[in-house]
């Protein structure tokens, strides 16, 4: 199964809102990531953040990291239109040697 | 920046073909992935390589080969394609020292196997 699981699925919000969504995963890692995937597109990578940092920030983004609950979170403050994407956490597992995705948070912003 | 490109955006090919997918970056990196990603199943790991003429198998390697010659150069190959590898293809690379630093995605390319 997926050592990352996003929650929830889908959100819908107004722009202008924030927007949160959460990954769980399963094993220890190294790091974990959020990625941002634009319809019929590539991923492009957003933010790492290490298992020894508890919180980091990027432009309007927020990600936070429990390693006690295996846990992160992703928050996009004042959310735009062109925000509209699906959001993946992927992690890098201490044991492992690759990246290993979730299956993806689809975020839909209205005007 | 980093760029990472992939042969087609869109492919149709039929049962039994054998079908190739190119993947080129331009920054040197050591490591280049292939994920195929499916609507309800997320990013799957077909096969990475850590340099050049290495290679290892992901976690839905049946059916795929690939093939890296050349650092820049990781190619996906499809023996003989079937129908449910119809999918998005998508190619990564990542600097060295370990891959689960960041990754640099392709734009994809869609293929569709009739």
């Amino acid at each position: 199964s997926q050592q990352g699981e996003e929650d929830p699925q889908a959100l819908s919000i107004q722009e202008g809102e924030n927007a949160t969504m959460n990954c769980s995963y399963k094993t220890s890692i190294n790091n974990l990531q959020w990625y941002r995937q634009n319809s019929g597109r590539g991923l492009v990578h957003l933010i790492l953040i290490r298992s020894n940092e508890r919180e980091k920030h990027s432009g309007r983004l927020r990600v936070t990291l429990d390693t006690s609950k295996k846990s992160s979170s992703l928050l996009i403050t004042a959310s735009r239109a062109a925000d509209t994407a699906s959001y993946f956490c992927a992690t890098d597992a201490a044991s492992g040697s690759r990246l290993t995705f979730g299956e993806g948070t689809q975020l839909t912003v209205n005007p | 920046d980093v760029k990472v490109t992939q042969s087609s955006r869109y492919l149709v090919k039929r049962t039994g073909e054998k079908v190739f997918l190119e993947c080129v970056q331009d920054m040197d990196h050591e490591n280049m992935f292939w994920y195929r990603q499916d609507p309800g199943l997320g990013l799957r790991l077909i096969y990475f390589s850590y340099d050049v003429k290495m290679k290892e198998k992901g976690d839905i390697p049946e059916g795929y080969s690939v093939s890296r010659e050349k650092k820049e150069r990781f190619s996906l190959i499809l023996e003989s394609a079937s129908t449910n590898q119809t999918s998005m293809y998508l190619c990564a690379s990542s600097t060295s020292g370990r891959p689960g630093y960041e990754q640099y995605f392709g734009p994809g390319t869609r293929l569709t196997v009739t």
